[in-house]
């Protein structure tokens, strides 16, 4: 069974400030991982992906995340926040013929002026 | 390219009532899976179809159940409804062709139960 944990809820940052969303997962085959941002009213937006090869992925919208196996992590940053970076965001994972996406409890994003 | 579109934005029903969501995959996607975005609860896998097939589903009741038609659009039926099945019900799709495993979404149907 895969699970994602997202640590903390809620983060607030100013604007101009690093944006650091955490992301852990457990899975007993090596996953395949995403991020997805959710703005009100509105479905889900893929924000990036990790499937295979290099460890930092690099997403739309400024964001990257790198995968670190030892640590059973995926987190996502921007070295940047923008106004219009106040949303939800998901962390999910899946794998190999698994197909269904697992989704982390999200962290809802706001930004300060 | 158009996205993944779902109908109707809102549904309002009574309990005990059947609500039908309806979905539209991005062209050449053959899979549509079904998420549950529940107050409280979260992102839950509902079911997935590929080529006309279901192929895997959540842990929900058998009343949760849908279909996939010959041009890949989809439909979730929820029968009996109950109050705590109020929710965003969000449709996605994807191509294996891609191997990349990666969903788009779309907007989603606010399903109301009163």
């Amino acid at each position: 069974a895969q699970s994602v944990t997202q640590l903390g809820s809620h983060v607030s940052v100013s604007e101009g400030a690093l944006v650091l969303l955490r992301c852990n997962y457990s899975s007993s085959v090596p996953p395949y991982l995403f991020w997805y941002v959710q703005y009100p009213n509105q479905g889900l937006q893929l924000l990036l992906k990790y499937t295979t090869g290099a460890t930092l992925v690099k997403g739309i919208n400024g964001f990257e995340a790198e995968f670190k196996k030892s640590e059973t992590s995926f987190h996502l940053t921007k070295p940047s926040a923008h106004m219009s970076d106040a949303a939800e965001y998901f962390c999910a994972v899946t794998k190999v013929n698994d197909y269904k996406l697992s989704f982390g409890a999200g962290t809802t994003v706001t930004v300060r002026a | 390219e158009a996205g993944v579109t779902q109908s109707p934005t809102h549904l309002i029903k009574t309990r005990g009532q059947q609500a039908t969501l309806r979905c539209s995959p991005i062209s050449g996607h053959t899979s549509v899976y079904w998420y549950q975005q529940a107050l409280g609860l979260g992102l839950q896998f509902l079911l997935w179809y590929d080529e006309g097939e279901e192929r895997n589903r959540g842990n929900f009741p058998p009343r949760f159940s849908g279909r996939q038609f010959p041009n890949y659009s989809s439909e979730l039926n929820v029968n009996a409804l109950e109050l705590e099945d109020s929710a965003l019900y969000l449709c996605a799709s994807s191509s294996e062709i891609q191997g990349t495993y990666e969903q788009y979404f779309g907007p989603g149907t606010r399903l109301t139960v009163t």
